[in-house]
């Protein structure tokens, strides 16, 4: 087991392009986050899956973001017509049922909006 | 009020001496407390947790936590130039497994 891994490290993309990012979790962890992080601001939480199903969506999470669990496995996180302000870098968390021993961060994908 | 709080920094203290962090939460519900380092351009690392009050210790990381006064606090001892970075509070609240996250504390050890 390598942890959590996410795809890519680094995103550059045109303001109004669409993009996807990748977790894959520890192989064992039930729950799998998506958080977000700007500048001098600690992560903030996007989205909860408990399985393949999602169980909350922050209402940072408007209509242009979609993530996805399907098979309980890895996940999808979709950004639809990019803005400026979504650059930020975006953490996959892993955990088992018992959140409370805490979550496993992934490395991260960093997206710049131009 | 924000339902996790940090005292704003930055921290700058010198090689050897201890550093304090303080973190104040406003979910009294909350039952687990974490402390994450996280290095500049990095993702955040789970360096102590704690659950019940009092203190806990491992290595040169002690964590308290007060219920009462929704209170936890990180101190490192004899700090090193390489314990710089940002640290970050972090509580499960009522949820039962949502990790709400502080602003952090950004620290820098002076050689």
């Amino acid at each position: 087991d390598t942890g959590v891994s996410q795809n890519p490290r680094h995103k550059i993309t045109k303001r109004g392009q669409n993009v996807t990012f990748r977790c894959d979790p520890i192989s064992e962890h039930n729950r799998l986050y998506w958080y977000r992080q700007t500048l001098g601001q600690g992560p903030e939480f996007l989205t909860y899956f408990q399985n393949e199903a999602q169980l909350e969506k922050s209402r940072l999470l408007s209509d242009r973001f979609s993530a996805e669990r399907p098979k309980g496995s890895f996940s999808t996180l979709e950004i639809q017509r990019t803005e400026q302000g979504d650059s930020a870098m975006y953490l996959c968390a892993s955990s088992s049922l018992r959140a409370d021993y805490g979550y496993t961060f992934g490395s991260g994908t960093r997206l710049t909006v131009v | 009020q924000k339902e996790v709080e940090q005292n704003s920094g930055p921290l700058s203290v010198p090689e050897g001496a201890i550093a304090s962090l303080n973190c104040t939460y406003s979910d009294r519900g909350s039952q687990s407390f974490f402390w994450y380092r996280q290095y500049s351009g990095k993702s955040p690392e789970l360096i102590m947790s704690i659950y019940s009050n009092g203190d806990k210790e491992d290595g040169r990381f002690t964590a308290q936590l007060n219920k009462a006064s929704q209170y936890v606090s990180l101190l490192i001892r004899d700090s090193q130039p390489s314990d710089s970075a940002t640290y970050l509070c972090a509580v499960i609240g009522g949820s039962n497994y949502k990790l709400t996250f502080g602003k952090g504390t950004l620290l820098t050890v002076n050689p």
